[in-house]
């Protein structure tokens, strides 16, 4: 099984800084790497697919780049309501692992 | 409107039986893996298992591998997540999802919280 790895798993951010979260693949996984967010009690929600496409209706601020085994999600300006658990996932093989999460949360 | 639609929230007993349900609507549900996925309390993400509807080809996770089985009945668009005997390690949220491109997942339900508690 491919192993996913997140860091940092909590992140302490203000509003309109620039934000990037990493992860590690366990082993290549080329470019199959999607980005999700969670808020408390919500379904989690598609941000970025094949590492980089942003998911139709997502704001530009979101962006995803990497491939093999290294991938950054980046929030070029942090908004009030980005602050939220973000998950990478691989979908190289199955099963098709998640990451830890890495809590975003407001300085 | 794309979406899944969850059973509700359930309690059981241990050692109890349960089949928890995810309804699609606004598309071919026969043309989409359905996912499920577990959140333990306080926890992260853990991917269960999918199913393909067209053709019932189901994978696991081989941590939920003879713990868990995935249905689905194509009459009703409906896919299926079911234990035969829950413990309590079972107590969670479980989502189901569309897959999507690049198998990521577009569509979530809204959840159903299982509790299992003698």
């Amino acid at each position: 099984d491919i192993q996913m790895t997140q860091s940092p798993s909590s992140l302490s951010a203000s509003v309109g800084d620039r934000v990037t979260i990493t992860c590690r693949a366990s082993q290549s996984i080329s470019t199959s790497l999607n980005w999700y967010q969670q808020k408390p009690g919500k379904a989690p929600k598609l941000l970025i697919y094949a590492a980089s496409s942003l998911q139709s209706g997502v704001p530009s601020r979101f962006s995803g780049s990497g491939s093999g085994t290294d991938f950054t999600l980046t929030i070029s300006s942090l908004q009030p309501e980005d602050f939220a658990t973000y998950y990478c996932q691989q979908t190289y093989s199955t099963p098709r692992s998640f990451g830890q999460g890495t809590k975003l949360e407001i300085k | 409107e794309v979406q899944l639609v969850q059973s509700g929230a359930e309690v059981k007993k241990p050692g109890e039986s349960l089949k928890i349900s995810c309804k699609g609507s606004g598309y071919t549900f026969t043309s989409y893996w359905i996912g499920w996925v577990r959140q333990m309390p306080g926890k992260g993400l853990e991917w269960m298992g999918i199913i393909y509807p067209g053709d019932s080809d189901t994978r696991y996770s081989p941590s939920f591998q003879g713990q868990v089985t995935i249905s689905a009945d194509n009459s009703i668009s409906t896919a299926y997540l079911q234990w035969s005997s829950l413990k309590a390690s079972d107590s969670a949220m479980y989502y189901c999802a569309r897959e999507y491109a690049a198998g990521s997942f577009d569509i979530w339900g809204q959840g159903t919280m299982v509790t299992v508690s003698s």
